[in-house]
């Protein structure tokens, strides 16, 4: 059973770059065919895909994100990683990483979410 | 505003059958396959429905899923009080290049 957990800080001030991290469990990030996503929510609207990392290393980003979003892996400790810059309290919002079958079109597996506040 | 329209809440009393709708366009429902999710706060989303109306292993035949041009649509037969949950679909969209989501749908059992 493939399980995803987030983490990081809960409150970040505006202006700075927010960082989050997702460790898998049960199953390799290095594993062909998948992509590992960042989707967040912020309170009270839908969900918004942030963007994704495949196997190789290729991104792939949401157009309204894309100058100041950056997501990486780290396969020997496998966990990616999400850091979006410059952050505004429009990026409050609950983060989830979540695992993508890429030849499916499915979002199989979620983390819980970790809630995120930019506030000074 | 969500490219996936579904109504913001839904209801039923318990043994009763709900449906929950999703509605998109042409380049994603129409062109992609729909996934269904049962979100309880807190919680990670769980996978209902996958391509439009299969079932993940573990997930009871009471939840099914359709789809019809671009909607797309989540039936749930003899509704239980724990199946008291959010609801939303995703699929991917051809413009965006990306995953599109539903606003999600509060269902209340009554």
């Amino acid at each position: 059973q493939v399980q995803l957990q987030e983490s990081g800080p809960g409150l970040v001030k505006p202006s700075q770059t927010l960082s989050l991290t997702c460790s898998v469990s049960g199953g390799s990030i290095s594993r062909d065919s998948f992509y590992w996503t960042w989707i967040r929510q912020p309170a009270g609207k839908e969900l918004e895909w942030i963007g994704r990392i495949y196997t190789s290393g290729t991104t792939h980003y949401n157009p309204s994100l894309v100058s100041r979003v950056s997501i990486s892996a780290d396969r020997s400790k496998n966990q990616f990683s999400l850091h979006l810059s410059s952050v505004t309290a429009a990026d409050t919002a609950v983060y989830y990483c979540v695992r993508e079958k890429g030849w499916e079109l499915l979002l199989d597996y979620w983390g819980q979410g970790i809630p995120v506040t930019v506030s000074s | 505003q969500s490219l996936l329209t579904q109504a913001p809440s839904a209801s039923g009393a318990p043994g009763q059958s709900v449906t929950i709708f999703c509605s998109g366009s042409d380049s994603n429902i129409g062109g992609n396959p729909v996934n269904w999710y049962q979100h309880f706060p807190r919680t990670a989303p769980k996978l209902l429905i996958f391509t439009d109306y299969q079932r993940p292993s573990g997930v009871p035949d009471r939840f099914s899923g359709s789809k019809s041009g671009t909607s797309a649509s989540l039936a749930i037969t003899g509704l239980h009080s724990d199946d008291e949950a959010i609801y939303f679909c995703a699929t991917w969209d051809d413009t965006l290049s990306g995953w599109v989501f539903g606003g999600g749908t509060n269902l209340t059992v009554l």
